[in-house]
């Protein structure tokens, strides 16, 4: 199985602020990874897929990068509303792996 | 739009077989562009994808289940099924059914539905 670590697994951060989350894949998955964000009580919500492809409807704040094992999830400015829990997935091979999650909060 | 909603019992006892419907609207299961996943979260594993299926009834399981799960799809109903046998408490989770383009990844999901195992 292809394992996901995330980093950091919290960060503090204010409106305005630019944020960046790392996740990191056991071995190379080339571009076949998502990101998501979930609010308390709700399901995720996707944000990013095949790395750096923006979902539809999602507010272009919100950029993913990297190949290989090393991916960013990059929020430009943050918002209210994005104070959340963002996990990335690898959809290179089966099971499809999620990460532990990064915490994002005031 | 397309909409999933799981339903099925919030309480299983151990041993006991779990078992969940998600019923989709607004689209047809039988379209050749999707998989129908199932998904669940626990505070100590995080978000577990279980599995996903086709149309056509082929599925794909995640191996920690150790065979424990299968899942199903009714055309007719425009709904697809998770069961899962021998459970016990770490099988406790939210149970999520959601839709995937046949990428792996999940553009809509259902609200997600609580199953506890506890006797």
């Amino acid at each position: 199985d292809i394992q996901m670590t995330q980093s950091p697994s919290s960060l503090s951060a204010s409106v305005g602020d630019r944020v960046t989350i790392t996740c990191r894949a056991s071995q190379d998955i080339s571009s076949w990874l998502a990101w998501y964000q979930q609010k308390l009580g709700k399901a995720p919500k996707l944000l990013i897929y095949a790395a750096s492809h923006l979902q539809s409807g999602v507010p272009s704040r919100f950029s993913g990068s990297g190949s290989g094992t090393d991916f960013t999830l990059t929020i430009s400015s943050l918002q209210p509303e994005d104070f959340a829990t963002y996990y990335c997935q690898q959809t290179n091979s089966f099971p499809f792996n999620f990460g532990p999650g990064t915490k994002v909060d005031i | 739009q397309v909409q999933l909603q799981e339903s099925g019992p919030g309480m299983v006892k151990p041993s006991q077989t779990l078992s969940l419907t998600c019923t989709v609207s607004g689209g047809s299961i039988s379209s050749t562009d999707y998989y129908w996943s199932w998904i669940r979260q626990t505070p100590g594993k995080g978000l577990e994808w279980i599995g996903y299926i086709y149309h056509s009834g082929r599925a794909f399981y995640n191996p920690s289940l150790k065979s424990r799960g299968s899942i199903s799809v009714d055309t007719s109903k425009n709904q697809f099924s998770l069961n899962l046998t021998s459970v016990t408490a770490a099988d406790t989770a939210v149970y999520y059914c959601a839709r995937d383009p046949r990428d792996g990844y999940n553009t809509d999901w259902g609200q997600g539905t609580l199953v506890t195992v506890s006797s």
